[in-house]
């Protein structure tokens, strides 16, 4: 079964708006990590920002922010004020506590940034 | 410095072929992967090392051997190879699970082709 979900396969922003990109998860451990990764046209994987399953606030990293409702089992992406370098591929994955590190990936979201 | 170095980035061979594909890392951490990208984008873990002790071994065909002669490198070697196996591979390393946040840095990948 799939374990990462994301319903979005592409989208389009316009440069300068915030995007949300959705994200829904599948673990029965309490222990587990959440992972934005971008992977621009390029090819190489980039790490974006993470979020802990004990984590109290939500994480934040530059224009980066993780939506993490843990009830939800959701964890959007939000990328404030869109740029044209942000249009990539974005993968959601999972971590889940037992598994020596091994990250699940879900299928990705192409995001197209426009002028 | 390059944190995750793979070599070849392009790999182009024909059938029945054995190909090396090499991985290094200079970050110090202890555990090492190998994922697979498929056409249409989603990754898959194949392989999981940590200090040089093979963790993670996912369903994957005994025609690829991993080999890990230090904590540094994680080397894959692929026999006899199929059309099948073309993809795009990336090699990736983390810190140990137990060492909390566990974010992977992937090498730029290694695109097979097999004709």
């Amino acid at each position: 079964a799939q374990k990462i979900t994301q319903t979005q396969p592409g989208m389009f922003v316009q440069e300068k708006e915030a995007v949300t990109l959705d994200c829904t998860y599948d673990t029965s451990d309490p222990s587990y990590g959440l992972f934005w990764y971008k992977q621009p046209s390029s090819g190489e994987m980039i790490f974006l920002i993470y979020q802990g399953s004990y984590d109290q606030q939500n994480a934040t990293e530059g224009r980066y922010s993780l939506n993490f409702q843990k009830a939800r089992k959701s964890a959007n992406l939000v990328i404030s004020a869109s740029q044209l370098g942000d249009s990539a591929m974005y993968f959601c994955a999972m971590r889940e506590g037992v598994s020596w590190g091994k990250l699940q990936f879900g299928a990705g979201t192409q995001v197209v940034v426009t002028p | 410095d390059t944190a995750v170095s793979q070599t070849p980035k392009y790999l182009v061979t024909q059938m029945g072929n054995d190909k090396s594909i090499k991985c290094e890392q200079n970050l110090g951490h202890d555990t090492m992967y190998w994922y697979k990208q498929d056409s249409k984008k989603f990754l898959k873990i194949m392989f999981s090392y940590n200090n040089k002790e093979l963790i993670i071994n996912e369903t994957v065909p005994n025609r690829f051997s991993p080999k890990s002669p230090d904590k540094a490198h994680l080397n894959l070697h692929i026999n006899s190879l199929e059309l099948g196996d073309s993809a795009v591979y990336f090699c990736a390393s983390s810190q140990s699970p137990d060492r909390g946040n566990t974010e992977a840095f992937f090498g730029q990948g290694t695109r097979l082709t097999v004709v």
